[in-house]
């Protein structure tokens, strides 16, 4: 079993949807958690950075962490068509060795 | 700033040939790393380098060896490329290795082994 589990999708939303992503995992040790954005043939971007439990908001995205259920998500809210890419969440005990989810990838239609 | 530069962007290698993957960052970073992507799998870690002179094995170091040349340059080498080596290396660089500080990744170069 992977220590983090990510649905690959593709998930596929109108322009102006709220776009939920999710990941779980099974070491209780993270307490760093991420949300990379990577475009086609692209090297990975830092998009959100969550310490321990809550909710972190960016604009139009907000990281929510879920200790206690092993639970971390992503929501885009009024998605664009320029926010069709993959999406990685990430995690670590200590900051520096990170653990990958596979992936989501999500298409935004105009 | 280049950022993280990754060269080359392409490589075609035959089974059993060895090359070297060259990494740079200009941000002062004292932390690099080496992942390997795969469809489905994520990004795996390699190994990475804490700081100048240090190097640590990652999730799947097997096959690869490293080489911390100076603070700004982290090499990845295969001595003797395999088809399951076939992937998208991707390097990045952080200012700490320890605490929240943000990965920054390079290009990627996408090496095929046949």
């Amino acid at each position: 079993q992977k220590e983090v589990e990510q649905d690959p999708g593709p998930l596929s939303v109108p322009e102006g949807a709220i776009v939920s992503l999710n990941c779980t995992y099974s070491n209780s040790a993270f307490q760093y958690f991420m949300w990379y954005r990577q475009y086609s043939r692209k090297g990975p971007e830092l998009l959100m950075y969550t310490y321990s439990s809550g909710n972190k908001e960016d604009g139009r995205f907000t990281a929510q962490v879920d200790k206690s259920s092993k639970y971390i998500s992503l929501f885009i809210r009024d998605s664009q068509p320029s926010d069709s890419a993959t999406y990685l969440c990430a995690m670590s005990r200590e900051g520096n060795k990170l653990v990958f989810g596979a992936g989501t990838i999500l298409r935004v239609k105009s | 700033n280049a950022g993280v530069t990754q060269t080359p962007k392409f490589q075609v290698l035959k089974t059993g040939q060895s090359m070297t993957l060259q990494c740079a960052q200009d941000m002062n970073h004292n932390s690099m790393y080496w992942y390997r992507q795969d469809p489905g799998m994520g990004l795996r870690l390699i190994y990475y380098s804490a700081s100048e002179g240090t190097t640590d094995k990652g999730e799947v170091p097997n096959g690869y060896n490293v080489s911390r040349l100076n603070k700004r340059e982290f090499s990845l080498r295969l001595e003797s490329a395999a088809p399951s080596q076939t992937s998208v290396y991707f390097c990045a660089s952080s200012l700490r290795d320890r605490g929240p500080y943000e990965q920054y990744f390079g290009p990627g170069t996408r090496l095929t082994v046949t």
